[in-house]
């Protein structure tokens, strides 16, 4: 168990829907990142928060947003869904110094969300 | 682009053997690599990292390690178990993304007894 939490497990919806994917880091991790597994593509990043702000940004779509909330969980906001959005969202958290570039990050155990 | 390359999608070894998995990287400006186990329907477990000013990292049976001048890191299984068998990731991060992972896609390992 890495500590590292998400909830739902599983999400099925419709296209042009929007959800929510939740995590919570490990206790005292400031630093949260959200990545995307998708079969063609391997996991891909998409966004990072540090201590409620937006620290760094990948491959994230427009139709995607994220926050950081004071006490330190995150959502992961997917709306106009698109089948092409099906995929394995997994977060994870680390407890990045400033400066620092040993970065363990831990992994939750992901959403599998589909969307027919 | 992918930055970090794994070519080998598959290995297969029997048990007791060295596993030898491998990883290629592009950006120069990569300074930290790590190593990440997944077994299906879980998220990626950390196993062993190594920053740039080492070539070589162990902890018990796993050996991980850099030749910067290649751009490649290797990570050595010794003596493999059945329970390794797994997806193996190579990722790698450095300060300009902010430290988020950049991985390969992973190849599968199969240990046979």
């Amino acid at each position: 168990d890495s500590g590292v939490t998400q909830t739902p497990k599983h999400l099925i919806t419709a296209t042009g829907q929007r959800v929510t994917l939740r995590c919570s880091p490990r206790s005292g991790d400031l630093s949260v990142y959200w990545y995307q597994q998708s079969l063609d593509q391997g996991l891909q990043f998409l966004i990072q928060y540090y201590n409620g702000e937006e620290r760094a940004k990948g491959n994230i779509l427009e139709r995607f947003s994220a926050q950081q909330f004071p006490d330190l969980h995150s959502e992961l906001n997917l709306s106009s869904l698109e089948l092409g959005d099906s995929a394995l969202y997994f977060c994870a958290s680390s407890a990045l110094l400033a400066g620092s570039s040993y970065n363990e990050q831990f992994f939750g155990p992901g959403t599998r969300l589909t969307v027919l | 682009d992918q930055q970090v390359k794994q070519n080998s999608p598959s290995l297969s070894v029997q048990e007791g053997r060295i596993s030898i998995l491998n990883c290629d990287y592009t950006n120069s400006m990569f300074d930290y690599f790590l190593w990440y186990k997944k077994y299906p329907a879980e998220g990626p477990t950390f196993l062993i990292s190594i920053s740039s000013i080492k070539d070589k990292n162990e902890d018990g049976r796993f050996t991980v390690f850099l030749n910067k001048s290649a751009k490649h890191l290797s990570l050595h299984i010794v003596p493999s178990q059945p329970g390794d068998s797994a997806v193996y990731f190579c990722a790698a991060s450095g300060i300009n993304s902010g430290y988020a992972l950049n991985f390969g896609k992973g190849t599968s390992l199969l240990v046979t007894p």
